[in-house]
């Protein structure tokens, strides 16, 4: 499995686009790019996934460079619940196989 | 979207019992399983892996003897701590992933509290 490396923290305000880029260098043909939040107590919850280039939905965008060695999730416009810890996840997909999470990055936004 | 839940969502319990977490999908038929340990202000870190109808496999450095869990049904999987103790209280967090789909879905996690 590929390992991710994130920022350990950071810090934004309200109504501010927050990107947070993931390093996974050893990423693998098969491999899609995966990242979670999750809120203290809370089971960590889908965002978004993609392969290569651009992914959007309602509430992320998620950019991934042709090398694919690196990607970035952006976060359009914060508000204070947002705070949360977002994780970035590389691996195979299908349903039986492993998530393994790396640190995460530990996002504040202030009002 | 699919819906994990577990069962408690809290438990306090006293050091040597065992306590048992319920993980139930609810609109779909889970084929696979995970459970996951989290401690505070760290990452969740994959304990084991069940099938339905096979047995777990777990991840190096898990105790089976002492995490025992059972994959009985496509919508229900337990985890039991046995003879627990406080170095085992944790944020205890499953998930469940539907065959053919992609994703898997997290319950909202069980705090064990050991004493």
């Amino acid at each position: 499995l590929a390992k991710t490396t994130q920022p350990i923290s950071m810090d934004s305000y309200e109504g501010q686009e927050v990107n947070i880029t993931c390093s996974h260098n050893n990423i693998a043909t098969n491999d899609y790019i995966t990242w979670y939040q999750q809120f203290p107590s809370q089971g960590p919850r889908f965002i978004i996934q993609g392969y290569k280039t651009k992914v959007t939905n309602e509430v992320a965008s998620l950019f991934i460079p042709a090398d694919r060695k690196s990607s970035t999730l952006s976060l359009p416009r914060v508000s204070l619940s947002d705070t949360a810890v977002y994780y970035c996840l590389v691996g195979d997909r299908g349903p039986g196989n492993k998530l393994t999470f790396g640190g995460g990055t530990r996002v504040l936004v202030k009002p | 979207g699919a819906v994990v839940s577990q069962h408690p969502s809290w438990v306090i319990c006293k050091s040597g019992t065992s306590v048992k977490i319920e993980c139930r999908s609810l609109d779909f038929q889970a084929t696979t399983m995970f459970w996951y340990r989290q401690f505070p202000k760290q990452s969740l870190m994959l304990m084991a892996t069940s099938n339905e109808g096979s047995k777990a496999t777990y991840e190096q450095g898990v105790e089976k003897d002492k995490f025992l869990i059972n994959h009985a049904s496509l919508t229900l999987s337990t985890l039991t701590v046995t003879s627990a103790h406080p170095e085992d209280s944790s944020f205890y967090i499953c998930s469940a992933a539907e065959r053919g789909l992609n994703e898997q879905f997290f319950g909202p996690g069980t705090r064990l509290t050991v004493l």
